[in-house]
């Protein structure tokens, strides 16, 4: 199994672009979710899914567009980039089984700079 | 609303020093508590976690944490440090009624560097 795997790595963005953080798991997990990581920080959800075709937002959502057309995959969208949204992106998986504590795994990540 | 506090955004301890990191936690029900680590340049790995039941919890590469709810606190130990340890360590909860293990409140972590 390759786990949780983002794409790309590091990526650089003018104000107004959009782009979109790729995210694929290979271990049929139902949950998937996208944090930030911001320095003093720590990590802050920004929309989670709980299957295909059902997504919710976090803590954080604004600049962000989700969707979960299969299990394997979730995307994150940047509509407009704003250097406010400089960051480290993680994402993150596990079996969903309604309230049991499963564990979950997380990317990489994937740094971006707006500039 | 959850929340989690980490003392001590830094840590320092000599190799085979015991390693004691901070974390108390706020919520309105008992919570799911979780103490993630991060390498550099990677994701977070799963440490440990506590549930329910007995409240000194083991985990991975010698870390234990106990749960002390008339303190609020998931403090995470190890008995010698090793310098394999030196990363940043991060504390979560999770509600238990809203979900299991999902949608984590992170606290802002700790960086523990192991002097030789």
């Amino acid at each position: 199994n390759a786990g949780v795997t983002q794409t790309p790595k590091f990526q650089v963005l003018k104000t107004g672009q959009s782009m979109t953080l790729q995210c694929a798991q290979d271990m049929n997990h139902e949950y998937m979710s996208w944090y930030r990581q911001d320095p003093g920080m720590g990590l802050r959800l920004i929309h989670y899914s709980v299957g295909a075709g059902i997504t919710d937002q976090g803590e954080v959502p604004n600049g962000y567009n989700v969707s979960r057309s299969t299990t394997e995959d979730f995307p994150l969208r940047l509509l407009s980039a704003a250097p406010s949204q400089t960051s480290v992106y993680f994402c993150a998986s596990s079996p969903y089984s309604g309230g049991a504590v499963e564990t979950q795994y997380f990317g990489p990540g994937t740094r971006l700079l707006v500039l | 609303a959850q929340s989690v506090t980490q003392l001590g955004s830094h840590v320092s301890v000599s190799e085979g020093a015991l390693v004691l990191l901070r974390c108390n936690y706020s919520s309105s029900v008992p919570p799911y508590l979780f103490w993630y680590v991060q390498y550099p340049n990677q994701g977070l790995q799963l440490l440990l976690k506590y549930t329910t039941g007995a409240t000194l919890v083991k985990g991975i590469n010698g870390f234990e944490a106990e749960f002390k709810k008339s303190e609020t606190s998931f403090h995470l130990t190890k008995p010698s440090a090793h310098m394999s340890d030196a990363a940043e360590y991060f504390c979560a909860v999770s509600d238990p009624v809203a979900g299991g293990n999902e949608k984590l409140t992170f606290g802002t972590g700790t960086r523990l560097t192991i002097i030789p």
